[in-house]
């Protein structure tokens, strides 16, 4: 069965730093990747995502995330972390197999310390 | 255009009440999907609807639950005799098409709590 793993729950970064958020998966052949984030009070945004192709992806806000088949993983980053980025980040996949069910990890809540 | 709208934005209500959440999705998109999410999880598959097509209700946890979409427009999930394992948040999402793998765009959510 698919799934997905966000091992870190809470990450705290200092306003500039870089950033890396993991999310590892489940799944036996090439899935679908993506990375949302959710703001307070707010509903979820599509910051990227991976179909095929080229294996480094950029989406809004400054973000990438890469895709690496090896590690069945496919981790969020960004250079310079901007305090507005203080939010949820969820990791989703969709299998060849699975229909149309998105499967998403738990999240990674994003403080962001001045 | 206008996104994805859910109402009511929260909703308190007693043990053993029917609840109905709505869903308006965007002009439009032929896809909706219901999904909960419980406070610290992840969101959890509930129910999706692709046009006039059978919904997939592998999602619902229980007979309780139930949704509704008429053509391409609004959807209702409906929760009967609610438990207070049913308090989080109810989030829905459409998207164009419906087929894989169609970018999502939720609504605000629906925040359910269950006394």
């Amino acid at each position: 069965a698919q799934s997905v793993t966000q091992p870190d729950i809470h990450i705290t970064v200092s306003e500039g730093a870089s950033l890396e958020l993991r999310c590892n998966y489940s799944y036996g052949a090439t899935p679908y990747l993506f990375w949302y984030v959710q703001s307070p009070g707010q509903g979820l945004q599509l910051l990227l995502k991976y179909f095929s192709g080229d294996t480094l992806v950029q989406g809004i806000k400054g973000f990438e995330a890469e895709f690496k088949r090896s590690q069945s993983s496919f981790n969020l980053r960004k250079p310079s972390v901007h305090w507005s980025d203080a939010a949820e980040y969820f990791c989703a996949v969709v299998g060849s197999n699975t229909g149309n069910q998105f499967y998403f990890g738990t999240g990674t809540s994003l403080t962001v310390i001045p | 255009g206008a996104g994805v709208s859910q109402s009511p934005s929260n909703k308190v209500t007693e043990k053993g009440k029917d609840v109905e959440l709505r869903c308006d999705p965007i002009s439009g998109h032929t896809a909706l999907y219901w999904y909960r999410q419980r406070l610290g999880q992840g969101l959890e598959f509930l129910i999706y609807f692709q046009g006039n097509s059978a919904p997939d209700k592998s999602g619902l946890p229980s007979d309780r639950f139930s949704a509704e979409r008429t053509g391409e427009s609004v959807s209702t999930l409906t929760i009967q005799r609610t438990q207070q394992e049913d308090s989080a948040v109810y989030l829905c999402a459409s998207s164009t098409r419906g087929g894989r793998p169609e970018t999502q765009y939720f609504g605000p959510g629906t925040r359910l709590l269950v006394l």
